[in-house]
C-alpha cells in the first residue's frame, strides 16, 4: 500500500542552523506530496506542496523538491528560527483517483530550535 | 467561522461509554475527513465524506465507529462501547472537493478532539 517514511526524531538545532528532514514515499500511482506542520497548541496546517515530479514547493523559507527517481520529498531550510519549533509531517495524496484527496501521513518529526 | 471547528476539545470517558465528536467544516467545503492521531504517530485516515455520503470508510477500525454528515456540512463521529485503545486525538479536515474543481489536495484541519478513555 501507499506509505510515507520520515527520518527518526526528535531533532534539536541551534538558531540559524541548516535543516534537512528526510521523507521518502511508496505509492502505486503518481502522488502529490505535502509537508504539514503542527505548531504547539495548534492544528495541522499545510506548509508546502508539490504536485508533480521536479516541482519545488516553498513557503516561509522552507523548500522541498519532488524527486520521482528517488521517491523523496526532503524538507530543507537554510537558517532555522526558534519559531520553527514544531512537529513536521510528510504526506502524500493520490489525486488522480479523482474520488478524493485522502492523505497518507508519515509519523512526524519534532523539531526544537534553541536560541 | 473561518476555520474547521471541532468540539469538544477534550473528552474524558469511561470504558464502555458512548462518545460523540463534532466537526464543523469551512463553509463551502464539500469534502470532509476524519483522522485519528495516536501519540507519536501521524494522523491515520478514518472516513471521507463527499457531501452527505461516506465515499470512503475504509479506515474505520471496526463497527463501533460510525460517522454521519446528514446535511452535507456538520459531521459527527460516534464511538460506541469505548475502549482504552480508542484514546487519541481525533482530527477533522475539510477541503473544496474533488480534483479538477479547484482542489490541489490541500486539507484544512481543525485543532482536534482529544479523547481519553479510562
Amino acid at each position: 500500500g501507499d506509505s510515507v517514511t520520515q527520518m527518526e526524531g526528535p531533532v534539536t538545532l541551534s538558531e540559524e542552523a541548516f535543516l534537512t528532514i528526510n521523507c521518502t514515499y511508496t505509492a502505486t500511482g503518481y502522488p502529490s506530496l505535502f509537508w504539514y506542520v503542527q505548531y504547539p497548541g495548534e492544528g495541522l496546517q499545510l506548509l508546502l506542496k508539490a504536485t508533480k515530479a521536479d516541482d519545488k514547493g516553498s513557503n516561509k523559507g522552507f523548500e522541498a523538491t519532488y524527486r520521482k527517481e528517488t521517491t523523496s520529498f526532503h524538507l530543507e531550510k537554510g537558517s532555522v528560527q526558534v519559531s520553527d519549533s514544531a512537529v513536521y509531517f510528510c504526506a502524500l495524496s493520490l489525486l488522480y483517483t479523482g474520488a478524493n484527496s485522502k492523505l497518507t501521513f508519515g509519523k512526524g518529526i519534532t523539531l526544537s530550535v534553541r536560541p | 467561522g473561518a476555520g474547521v471547528s471541532q468540539t469538544p476539545s477534550n473528552k474524558v470517558t469511561e470504558k464502555g461509554k458512548y462518545v460523540e465528536l463534532r466537526c464543523d467544516p469551512i463553509s463551502g467545503h464539500t469534502a470532509l475527513y476524519w483522522y485519528r492521531q495516536s501519540l507519536g504517530q501521524g494522523p491515520e485516515f478514518l472516513i471521507y465524506f463527499q457531501g452527505t455520503g461516506a465515499a470512503d470508510d475504509s479506515g474505520l477500525p471496526n463497527d463501533r465507529f460510525f460517522a454521519v454528515r446528514p446535511e452535507g456540512s456538520v459531521s459527527t463521529l460516534k464511538i460506541q462501547r469505548t475502549e482504552r485503545g480508542d484514546s487519541a486525538v481525533y482530527l477533522c479536515a475539510s477541503s473544496l472537493g474533488r480534483w479538477g474543481r479547484g482542489t490541489t489536495g490541500e486539507l484544512f484541519f481543525g485543532e482536534g478532539s482529544r479523547l481519553t478513555v479510562l
